[in-house]
């Protein structure tokens, strides 16, 4: 079974541009959590969707959002981008409905210029 | 790798030895918990999980130890290999009634194993 694909895995963008980041699940996994890892503040969660639905938001400004469809492949969007956005997002899947075993991708390394 | 942050613990272990890697997670009312490893350049990868009604999962070469009461998770690696060299992270994770939580990441420990 494919793990989960993220795309692109590499991104330079100037600041005040938007980004948008799009992540595959599993197949068979409806719920797509996705997280922002730096090396100054480690891996922080943004948002989970399940079904459709953003059932959890972490402590991030409404710059960043995210949606899924209706197949669960999400996609995340940062407006306009900062220089701290530079960062790997990551983007885990969980058969659970729970949120349990997250598996994660290989992530995007987003640089912002 | 982008994992590796400017002050993480680092753990130095021989080939063939155990390595122990700990973890203090923040809230007694997690009740789910996870440890994942992550090499240069890849994504995290599930090693073993255990719920807060056990005190001990074992998986193949790692055991997960949890103690509730100091608030204190373990990681044993058994017969380290070259290839287990990456950096390790405990997470965390509290389901609200019908809610599901988010995983809380620790800050990370990087395992070097000597050849």
């Amino acid at each position: 079974k494919a793990g989960v694909t993220q795309t692109p895995r590499y991104l330079i963008k100037t600041r005040g541009q938007q980004v948008t980041l799009s992540c595959s699940p599993i197949s068979g996994h409806r719920s797509v959590s996705w997280y922002q890892q730096t090396p100054g503040q480690g891996l922080q969660f943004l948002f989970e969707y399940f079904s459709e639905t953003q059932r959890n938001k972490g402590n991030f400004p409404g710059r960043f959002s995210g949606r899924q469809f209706s197949n669960s492949r999400s996609e995340m969007n940062v407006s306009t981008l900062e220089l701290g956005d530079s960062a790997l997002y990551l983007c885990a899947s969980s058969l659970s409905d729970r949120g349990y075993e997250q598996y994660f991708g290989p992530g995007t390394r987003l640089t912002v210029t | 790798g982008e994992s590796v942050g400017l002050h993480l613990p680092t753990l130095s272990v021989q080939e063939g030895d155990n390595s122990i890697i700990n973890c203090a997670y923040s809230n007694s009312a997690s009740d789910y918990f996870i440890w994942y490893k992550q090499e240069s350049g890849k994504g995290p990868q599930f090693i073993i999980d255990i719920r807060s009604n056990m005190d001990k999962r074992q998986g193949q070469r790692v055991t997960v130890l949890l103690n509730k009461t100091v608030k204190h998770l373990s990681l044993q690696i058994a017969a380290t290999q070259p290839g287990d060299s990456a950096v390790y992270f405990c997470a965390e994770k509290v389901s609200y009634g019908g809610s599901q939580g988010n995983l809380i990441f620790g800050k990370g420990t990087k395992l070097s194993v000597k050849p």
